[in-house]
């Protein structure tokens, strides 16, 4: 059973470009969240998604930034616009439920540079 | 809201050594409890979770976590260390809040293990 896949593990965008993450959950797992982690600091929460819906985006900036989990493919994380602040690693995880025992599972991370 | 405080941002140790990792939690509400490790450029991996009965966890690696609830605190401990232990290590809780559970985290720990 493979892990949560996340691609691409590194990308680099100039400052005004779009940046697209991906995130494939366990086989069998609905829910996808997504997490952001800055330099020395740990990870925080960003959004949640089941199927076709969005959860909770309280940790979403207002601009800039979208979510999906569409009924087919991966989750995608969007940043428009991408500024140097942006610049981060970008972790997905999922699980099988929607009760905070189980546990979420992570994927490698994306980390995204901004020139 | 809750939050979770990990008061060491670097542990140095000896191999062989025993170390302990601490993590103080807040909140108004029951809360389920977890400690993560990430390894250099890698994802996160669960090393233990405190849902309820035994306040001592024992996770992978010869991991093991006491909750106590008076203390507000979920310190994580290993009775000696391995050069393969370095890495970072993150304390979580999970926070219920508008049908979401996500993983509120501290700024993690940076464990080095020196020969």
């Amino acid at each position: 059973n493979a892990g949560v896949m996340q691609n691409p593990r590194h990308l680099v965008r100039r400052r005004g470009q779009e940046a697209r993450l991906r995130c494939s959950p366990m086989k069998g797992h609905s829910h996808v969240y997504w997490y952001r982690q800055l330099p020395e600091e740990g990870l925080k929460f960003m959004v949640y998604l089941q199927k076709e819906n969005i959860i909770d985006e309280s940790g979403m900036p207002k601009e800039r930034f979208s979510a999906e989990f569409p009924k087919e493919g991966p989750s995608i994380l969007r940043i428009q616009q991408v500024v140097r602040g942006d610049s981060a690693a970008y972790f997905c995880a999922s699980s099988p439920l929607a009760g905070y025992t189980d546990t979420q599972y992570f994927g490698p991370g994306t980390r995204l540079t901004v020139l | 809201a809750q939050s979770v405080t990990q008061l060491d941002s670097q542990v140095p140790v000896f191999e062989e050594a025993p170390v302990e990792l601490r993590c103080n939690y807040s909140s108004s509400v029951s809360v389920y409890l977890f400690w993560y490790v990430q390894y250099p450029n890698q994802g996160l991996q669960l090393l233990l979770k405190y849902l309820s009965g035994s306040t001592l966890v024992k996770g992978i690696n010869g991991f093991e976590a006491e909750f106590n609830k008076s203390q507000t605190s979920f310190h994580l401990r290993k009775p000696s260390v391995h050069i393969s232990d370095t890495a970072e290590y993150f304390c979580a809780v999970s926070h219920l809040q508008g049908g979401s559970e996500k993983l509120v985290f501290g700024k993690g720990t940076k464990l080095t293990v020196n020969p």
